[in-house]
């Protein structure tokens, strides 16, 4: 069963703390991404990873970081977040070499 | 600035009636062209794909329309059903290229 999950569905912070989104998936897709999703602006990319501790920026990086250490699974951490970062986020997989990308779920984040 | 802009920005068809996103884009090197579907609550999901070597591409009710020389494309959705409400979302990404520019969205709702 091919699937993308996130963890958690739903975070409620406080300005300035510390967030950590996880995203796993089971079909050892090589290629993974973080995306936010905001009213009237459509799915934005973050940080596309092509697999392992290779990881680039996105079209809107700033304010995030990522780490993969393993191929499953691939984190997108924001270090005292802001309330600007309100948004839905969306980590995504596809196998190296084919342009299908399969969506997790989201994880509807709120910044206070 | 936008490279793929979709239009309306929300429609309403009656059930049994043909369903028209439309969608333009910038970048002469985008090649492969993804329209997702999104239902309130979920990830997209691919729907169905053009590359710009086609003019058409069909899939079940739901019709590409790509024209290269114009830079658009058009989403034909035959017989819509209530199932079909959805937001709508093309894309578009260079060859051999994993980024994926998204649309900003058509919100359909397709009434019985």
């Amino acid at each position: 069963d091919m699937k993308v999950t996130q963890m958690p569905r739903y975070l409620i912070k406080r300005m300035g703390e510390n967030v950590l989104l996880e995203c796993g998936q089971d079909m050892s897709h090589e290629t993974m991404y973080w995306y936010r999703q905001d009213p009237g602006l459509g799915l934005q990319l973050i940080y596309i990873s092509y697999d392992v501790d290779s990881n680039s920026e996105g079209d809107i990086p700033k304010g995030y970081r990522v780490s993969r250490k393993k191929r499953e699974h691939f984190s997108l951490i924001l270090d005292s977040a802001k309330t600007n970062q309100t948004s839905v986020y969306f980590c995504a997989s596809s196998l190296y070499g084919n342009y299908e990308q399969y969506f997790g779920p989201g994880t509807r984040l709120t910044v206070l | 600035q936008q490279q793929v802009r979709q239009s309306p920005q929300s429609l309403t068809v009656w059930e049994g009636e043909t369903a028209i996103l439309n969608c333009s884009y910038e970048n002469s090197a985008f090649d492969y062209f993804p329209w997702y579907q999104q239902f309130p609550g979920e990830g997209p999901a691919l729907l169905i794909a053009i590359r710009s070597v086609s003019d058409k591409k069909e899939d079940g009710g739901f019709t590409i329309f790509f024209n290269k020389r114009e830079k658009n494309l058009s989403l034909h959705i035959k017989d819509s059903q209530p199932g079909d409400s959805a937001t709508y979302f093309c894309a578009a990404s260079e060859a051999m290229g994993y980024k994926l520019t998204f649309g900003t969205g058509t919100s359909l709702l397709v009434d019985p």
